[in-house]
């Protein structure tokens, strides 16, 4: 059973530049939620989606967006990067239908905004 | 609003005695709470949860988490602790008529000392 992949590992961007990550959920797993963790702090949900259309979002601006692909991978992308955008972002997948329940999370992204 | 706290920011703690991370939640209805423990540079690995039943709850790594209704808290314990506990653990919760947002607390970090 192959577990959540994240991609890349670390990235370093610009303020004003996008960027595009990526998640491979764990096998059979149908529902995707992305997270925002900030040094020092708890990680903040981003938005979640199940069967490609999004089921929930948390306070973040319209700048963040994301996909999900038939095959239930996930990209989250940022536009118009702001310093503050500078986090390990996190993907999560679970198996019951829209559920935060029992998620399964990969090692994360670590964004640099310069 | 559903919100959960983590009462202390940081735990230091000899290597085999007990410890105890505290975690209160607000919720007026059901919820499922969750422990997660993040070792550094790592995503979040699940330690146990609480859906319903017993509210005593065994994980992995020898932790276990009582949930309690009345004060609306889920400790976790763990009666010997190991250096390689040394680590990010995080409370979370979800509460049903939230939808499906998990909602973290802002972390404890364990400090096993030999």
């Amino acid at each position: 059973e192959t577990g959540v992949t994240q991609s890349p590992t670390h990235l370093i961007k610009t303020r004003g530049q996008q960027v595009t990550l990526r998640c491979s959920s764990q096998s059979g797993h149908n529902t995707v939620s992305w997270y925002q963790q900030a040094l020092g702090q708890g990680p903040q949900f981003i938005f979640q989606y199940y069967r490609e259309e999004e089921n929930g979002r948390g306070n973040f601006p319209p700048r963040f967006s994301g996909l999900q692909f038939p095959n239930y991978s996930s990209e989250l992308n940022v536009n118009a990067l702001e310093l503050d955008d500078s986090a390990l972002y996190l993907c999560a997948s679970s198996l019951v239908r829209g559920s935060s329940y029992e998620q399964y999370f990969g090692p994360g992204t670590r964004l640099t905004v310069t | 609003a559903q919100s959960v706290t983590q009462l202390d920011s940081q735990v230091p703690v000899f290597e085999e005695a007990p410890v105890e991370l505290r975690c209160n939640y607000s919720s007026s209805v059901s919820v499922y709470l969750f422990w997660y423990v993040q070792y550094p540079n790592q995503g979040l690995q699940l330690l146990l949860k609480y859906l319903s039943g017993s509210t005593l709850v065994k994980g992995i790594n020898g932790f276990e988490a009582e949930f309690n209704k009345s004060q609306t808290s889920f400790h976790l314990r763990k009666p010997s602790v190991h250096i390689s506990d040394t680590a990010e653990y995080f409370c979370a919760a979800v509460a049903m008529e939230y939808g499906n947002k998990l909602v973290f607390g802002a972390g404890t970090i364990l400090r096993v000392k030999s």
